[in-house]
């Protein structure tokens, strides 16, 4: 499969703890974003990469939050001090910007976060 | 600030009824404007595109959609809907020149088609 891939699928965490996912975007492209989606919501952005840069970080919910592209392959997203209102499905979408206003997104699965 | 609606959030059809499904988003700038499509279990995907040049676009499985910008619309449309269009649908924009970079969904459309 040569799409995006996050894992874990499902993460079942009791509060108070850290966790962190993984998405490995396709593998050309440049750009990774990552979303959170809640029941009967729409996509919520977060933040994103263009490389190894973190172009856009205000839309993080907390300083809980925090997303890592080191090497601007795979992307990490860590949740510290894990609270219920965290419990969401986290996507995360790449795409390869070649021109500025012709960008196209692909979806993960997503990591689906119980915190109990 | 940019944002995206989308008015109908349950919509219930019989097979063979036509669908169209409304979305507008509120910005005077250059917007490109998509719809995705969430079947139960799966992921996003990419229904159509909307970029520039002919405001009427198609996409996969019959569906497309009809930019009008002196209307701020983006409306999903299909003549005749099918079971296996029962999905959640959901309208989406890249607004450029303001919040930059990023992709705005509206909250979702869940479509449920009665065989």
């Amino acid at each position: 499969d040569t799409g995006v891939s996050q894992n874990p699928r499902h993460k079942i965490t009791k509060r108070g703890q850290n966790v962190t996912f993984r998405c490995d975007p396709i593998s050309e492209h440049n750009r990774l974003y990552w979303y959170r989606q809640t029941l009967g919501q729409g996509p919520e952005f977060l933040t994103y990469f263009q490389n190894e840069a973190q172009l856009e970080k205000s839309r993080l919910l907390s300083d809980r939050f925090s997303a890592e592209r080191p090497k601007g392959s795979f992307s990490t997203l860590e949740i510290q001090r894990t609270e219920q209102g965290d419990s969401a499905m986290y996507l995360c979408a790449s795409s390869l910007l070649w021109e500025t206003t012709n960008e196209k997104l692909f979806f993960g699965s997503g990591t689906q976060l119980s915190v109990l | 600030a940019q944002s995206v609606s989308q008015h109908n959030h349950h919509v219930i059809l019989s097979e063979a009824a036509s669908l169209e499904l409304g979305c507008n988003y509120s910005y005077g700038g250059t917007v490109n404007l998509f719809w995705y499509v969430q079947y139960p279990g799966q992921h996003l995907q990419l229904l159509l595109k909307y970029f520039s040049g002919d405001p009427l676009v198609k996409g996969i499985k019959g569906f497309e959609a009809e930019f009008i910008k002196s209307k701020f619309s983006f409306n999903l449309r299909k003549p005749s809907v099918q079971w296996s269009d029962t999905a959640e649908y959901f309208c989406a924009a890249f607004f450029y020149g303001g919040s930059q970079g990023n992709l705005i969904f509206g909250k979702g459309t869940k479509l449920s088609v009665k065989p």
